[in-house]
């Protein structure tokens, strides 16, 4: 069964550094998704992406945090200049058709431990 | 935006025992509300969904209901087992828009 997949499973990184978390969405999935799950809470939208371009993000998706789909299969989400509060699992996720008319697909998620 | 919130945050039950996970939404322009298992430490999978046309869908032991005038909805699973154990959450969105969760309810099912 096709499934979304993530890199690093687990990252630990200096305040300040920056961070690339990977993703490979499945295959014939259109919309791409990344969401964030500090521990013990609730999973939290950051940013949703169709066409080579960012059709939503939340308040949380500041300056801090960019997007890209460098080719055909991945899709990263970048973190500029970590701080504590980033410390998190990042989910991908991927749905063949947008939100709220299909099936969300998540990855097994990245946690992030930013010191 | 869409706000949701759900009830209770933990919940224990016997094994055989019927679970009942309630949520409420704000934005009644919301019309798409699944549900998704979140075991320890993997990823959230949806359980079940329901759209806005329905009132009530089920699959095997799980059930969810909507009332849209009330703008709530309810996960309900009967017959418990210990590997219902898990986080579940809530969820709306409206058209495109985005999911918006619920803060999750812990269920144990003790054998």
């Amino acid at each position: 069964e096709p499934e979304v997949t993530q890199t690093p499973s687990h990252q630990v990184t200096q305040m300040g550094q920056e961070v690339i978390l990977r993703c490979v969405p499945i295959s014939n999935h259109l919309y791409f998704y990344w969401y964030r799950q500090i521990l013990g809470q609730k999973v939290e939208f950051l940013v949703s992406f169709y066409n080579n371009e960012i059709s939503e993000k939340s308040e949380i998706f500041d300056d801090q945090f960019s997007v890209e789909r460098p080719d055909g299969s991945n899709f990263t989400l970048k973190i500029r200049s970590t701080k504590l509060e980033d410390s998190a699992m990042y989910f991908c996720a991927s749905s063949v058709l947008a939100e709220g008319t299909g099936e969300l697909f998540f990855g097994e998620g990245s946690r992030l431990t930013v010191l | 935006g869409e706000n949701v919130e759900q009830h209770p945050s933990t919940l224990s039950v016997q094994e055989g025992d019927s679970a009942v996970i309630k949520c409420t939404y704000s934005d009644s322009a919301s019309n798409y509300f699944p549900w998704y298992k979140q075991e320890l430490g993997k990823r959230p999978q949806l359980i079940i969904d329901i759209r806005s046309n329905v009132g009530e869908k089920k699959d095997q032991r799980i059930a969810v209901t909507l009332n849209k005038t009330a703008k709530h909805f309810s996960l309900h699973i009967t017959e418990t087992q210990p590997e219902d154990s898990a986080v579940y959450f809530c969820a709306a969105s409206g058209g495109y828009s985005t999911l918006t969760f619920g803060k999750g309810t812990m269920l144990l099912v003790s054998p």
